[in-house]
């Protein structure tokens, strides 16, 4: 299955400071998204990447795949304490169903 | 619309007993999957289904885990009997294939066994 690594694990960052974090497959992705996860709450789908070298832009948040399609990276930008809960990337395969693997997360902290 | 619905939010339950999850999916959805969500292993797929039939069942953990799906709208994921290390969140997510790719999540099912 395709393993998918996040980092960093956890973030701490002072209100209105940019930030990335970023996710590696061990295998070419055919599709990846990413959510959030507010602590005790569901997953909030933010943006789904197929296309190597692919950009997608929500409010202050951007989500890139690299042209190899093996790497992607979400950035926010001025950070807000709205923000905060755990990022997830996920991935299908292409005979998954569109059944996803996730990474372990990347939990966010914005401090005022 | 309503999103995917899930019960109960929480339960506990002492070890040895059955448990059962409950997943309604969005309306006009055709493929349901079932994650279990715990510090150590993070966001793990159990099942899915597509259109009512189970396709993948190679994230069940063990024979005491069981999933149907009675109807196109509504499934359940059951553990019997339960241990401690089942404790963890269930999640249960629905897609509609032809609307595109993104898969919705329901809040959760907290299961704490003692």
């Amino acid at each position: 299955s395709q393993e998918l690594e996040q980092s960093p694990q956890s973030l701490i960052v002072q209100e209105g400071k940019n930030l990335t974090i970023n996710c590696t497959s061990s295998k070419t992705l055919y599709g990846l998204y990413w959510y959030k996860q507010k602590y005790g709450e569901g997953l909030i789908f933010l943006m789904m990447l197929q296309k190597g070298g692919e950009e997608k832009s929500h409010e202050k948040i951007t989500a890139k795949l690299d042209e190899k399609k093996q790497q992607s990276s979400l950035h926010i930008t001025a950070s807000q304490p709205s923000h905060a809960g755990i990022y997830l990337c996920g991935a299908d395969g292409i005979n998954s169903g569109y059944a996803l693997n996730f990474g372990k997360g990347t939990s966010l902290l914005v401090t005022p | 619309d309503a999103g995917v619905i899930q019960s109960p939010r929480h339960e506990v339950t002492e070890m040895g007993q059955e448990v059962t999850l409950r997943c309604k999916l969005i309306s006009g959805h055709n493929s349901l999957f079932w994650y279990r969500q715990t510090m150590m292993r993070g966001l793990e797929l159990l099942i899915y289904f597509n259109n009512n039939v189970p396709i993948d069942d190679s994230g069940m953990p063990e024979d005491r885990f069981s999933a149907k799906m009675p109807n196109a709208s509504f499934s359940t994921l059951k553990i019997q009997p339960s241990e401690p290390r089942d404790s963890a969140v269930y999640f249960c997510a629905s897609i509609r294939h032809e609307s595109g790719n993104t898969i919705y999540f329901g809040e959760g099912s907290w299961l704490t066994v003692v």
